[in-house]
């Protein structure tokens, strides 16, 4: 199985600050790498699919990037409504595997 | 509009079985290939298994694999997750969703997800 580690587990930040979450596949996985969010009783919503490709109706501010193993998810300028979750995922390969997630709290 | 929609979870004891099942509407079923999520209370996403765009291929996470069937109904739009020998363990929020892919693995993401069916296994 294709270890995904995504760092950190949480963070607190402010309006307006970059934040980026970063992505570790345990193998090349080409830029089979996908980005979620999630908020408290939802379900999870795409961002980033194939590592870079903003996902239709995602606001601009949110950006994904690398191959192979390393990966990072960028948002531009925090909004209030970008305090949620976040996960990344692979789709490379079966059993498909989520990282642990990245929790966005406001500083 | 595109719609995924869970049934079928609820309560069960260890050991038993229960189905739960996804209809869709909206969009053309059979261009897409269907997966079960996983959540339990509080923590992450677990994939846990996909039923690839025609229903001939089927894959499994380890933790369900034996126990777990997946399915689809390309006739009725929906699919399923046969749960059997079910544990505490499998206690989660279940999440259907679809993926614009003819086989189970691809670069795209799960772009539509239903809204959860809640299982419970508890004695």
């Amino acid at each position: 199985d294709i270890q995904v580690t995504q760092s950190p587990s949480s963070l607190s930040a402010s309006i307006g600050d970059r934040v980026t979450i970063t992505c570790r596949a345990g193998q090349s996985i080409s830029n089979y790498l996908n980005w979620y969010q999630q908020k408290p009783g939802k379900a999870p919503k795409l961002l980033i699919y194939a590592a870079s490709n903003l996902q239709s109706g995602v606001p601009s501010r949110f950006g994904g990037s690398g191959s192979g193993t390393d990966f990072t998810l960028t948002i531009s300028s925090l909004q209030p409504e970008d305090f949620a979750t976040y996960y990344c995922q692979q789709s490379y390969i079966t059993p498909l595997t989520f990282g642990g997630g990245t929790k966005v709290e406001i500083k | 509009q595109v719609q995924l929609v869970e049934s079928g979870g609820g309560v069960v004891q260890p050991g038993r079985s229960l189905r739960v099942s996804c209809a869709t509407s909206g969009f053309f079923f059979k261009s897409y290939s269907m997966h079960w999520v996983r959540q339990t209370p509080g923590k992450g996403l677990e994939w846990v298994a996909v039923v690839s765009s025609d229903g001939t291929d089927e894959y499994y996470a380890d933790s369900v694999r034996g126990r777990f069937t997946i399915s689809r109904d390309n006739s009725k739009n929906m699919v399923f997750l046969q749960m059997n020998s079910l544990r505490a363990e499998d206690t989660a929020v279940y999440y259907c969703a679809r993926v614009y892919c003819s086989t189970p693995s691809c670069s795209q993401g799960m772009d539509v997800w239903g809204q959860g069916t809640t299982v419970t296994v508890s004695s």
